[in-house]
């Protein structure tokens, strides 16, 4: 039973353009949603993360949207490099979850120069 | 300061034999958490340990365990290693309950 789920595979952005990675979840028990990318062979690297409090943060050309009524969050990316392009995941926790990461499958960003 | 670290990072064992996986936290970090990453079943949570504790378990079954030392460092254990058991296996630390995590390279076991 996926509980966080990443519905497109792939994403194909040009450079300077925006990203719009998207991120569904099931579980109204989660309260704290976080965007890892992951390049091949290497642990997920921690982008940015939102408390279910907030709608919205924001680091640098990173911004994540939440909407609990939908349970649906949003990365999006702008502008776009080619230096983004990788597999990027949405990660979720339950309230009092401790650390269980619940991860989405992922969308894989290629950002064409 | 250094990023969390995994050892060894390949691995190859054939079926039926036992591996331990290491895994040194962040300074700081009292919390590790172990995580599967296949193709068919994307990243799986298997367990987290706190203060030597285990304070959450993923549904794996128990050939696979760990244990913190007070040092905030981890190993993982599987035993009777089945031909499923090859992934990449994550490491991860933070600081507290419910904050970001911080992954390590990983280790890739191959079960032959």
């Amino acid at each position: 039973d996926q509980q966080v789920k990443q519905n497109s595979p792939s994403l194909s952005v040009q450079e300077g353009r925006i990203s719009i990675l998207n991120c569904d979840y099931t579980n109204s028990m989660f309260d704290y949603f976080l965007w890892y990318k992951k390049y091949p062979a290497e642990g997920p690297t921690f982008l940015i993360s939102i408390s279910s409090i907030k709608d919205k943060n924001e680091d640098g050309r990173f911004t994540v949207f939440l909407n609990k009524s939908a349970k649906h969050l949003s990365l999006h990316i702008v502008p776009s490099q080619p230096g983004d392009s990788a597999v990027y995941f949405c990660a979720a926790i339950p309230r009092g979850g401790a650390n269980n990461l619940f991860f989405g499958t992922g969308t894989r960003l290629t950002v064409i120069p | 300061k250094a990023g969390v670290t995994q050892t060894p990072r390949y691995l190859i064992k054939t079926r039926g034999q036992q591996v331990t996986l290491s895994c040194s936290p962040i300074s700081g970090h009292r919390s590790v958490s172990w995580y599967q990453q296949t193709p068919g079943q994307g990243l799986q949570f298997l367990f987290e340990y706190f203060s030597e504790t285990q304070r959450n378990k993923g549904n794996f079954p128990g050939r696979f365990s760990g244990r913190q030392f007070s040092n905030s460092r981890s190993e993982m254990n599987v035993s009777t290693l089945e031909l499923g058991d090859s992934a990449l296996y994550l490491c991860a630390s933070s600081l507290q309950e419910g904050s970001e995590q911080y992954f390590g390279p990983g280790t890739r076991l191959t079960v032959t």
